[in-house]
């Protein structure tokens, strides 16, 4: 049972707009959500979280927003560069424990 | 720099013959983990250690074995490597605590025939 699903597996966006990820889990019982980038033939790294008190949180281009009531996280960038084609995946952290639980992952491609 | 190390990168291996893949961190991190990454289901976690021989199942434990005996080193071992656990592992490692930021090895391609 798939605990945090995103459902785009791909996204394209042209450089300089907006790219938005979004990502749907259905426990509550989560206190941490993560973004991590992958490029391929690298390990994931983190990108920005937010914990469950919070409902957005801001780094530069990148912008994580939290709607705790409908299960929903999701992740803008913007302006989007070309640089910032990967593969994202959407992580929560269940209360109490350390692992991560992915979600599927989306792929993104900026196109210049 | 910081870094958790994975050797090897890649391995083509047949069925039933024994194999380690290896995971070292230089940041002094108590919490360890190994995740793999199959195509439409992310990365799941197989085990994690919480500190020196300190070790417990994660969500897909089965065919996989790990020790803990040094706190910068995490081995995964297969046993007997079946054609299922063909896949991309990555080792991972953080502090103690939710708020600490998990660090992920580069990976490691693994094929069994």
């Amino acid at each position: 049972d798939q605990q945090v699903k995103q459902n785009s597996p791909s996204l394209s966006v042209q450089e300089g707009r907006i790219s938005i990820l979004n990502c749907d889990y259905t426990n509550s019982m989560f206190d941490y959500f993560l973004w991590y980038k992958k490029y391929p033939a690298e390990g994931p790294t983190f990108l920005i979280s937010i914990s469950s008190i919070k409902d957005k949180n801001e780094d530069g281009r990148f912008t994580v927003f939290l709607n705790k009531s409908a299960k929903h996280l999701s992740l803008h960038i913007v302006p989007s560069q070309p640089g910032d084609s990967a593969v994202y995946f959407c992580a929560v952290r269940p209360q109490g424990a350390q692992k991560l639980v992915f979600g599927q992952g989306t792929r993104l491609t900026i196109n210049p | 720099e910081a870094q958790v190390t994975q050797n090897p990168r890649y391995l083509i291996t047949v069925t039933g013959k024994k194999l380690t893949v290896t995971c070292s961190q230089n940041m002094n991190h108590e919490y360890m983990s190994w995740y793999r990454q199959d195509p439409g289901l992310g990365l799941r976690q197989i085990y994690y250690s919480m500190n020196v021989e300190v070790t417990d199942k994660g969500d897909v434990p089965e065919g996989y074995k790990v020790s803990r005996k040094e706190k910068r080193n995490f081995p995964l071992i297969l046993e007997s490597p079946s054609p299922n656990q063909t896949s991309l592992y990555f080792c991972a490692s953080s502090g103690q605590g939710p708020g600490n930021t998990i660090y992920f090895g580069e990976g490691s391609w693994l094929t069994v025939v």
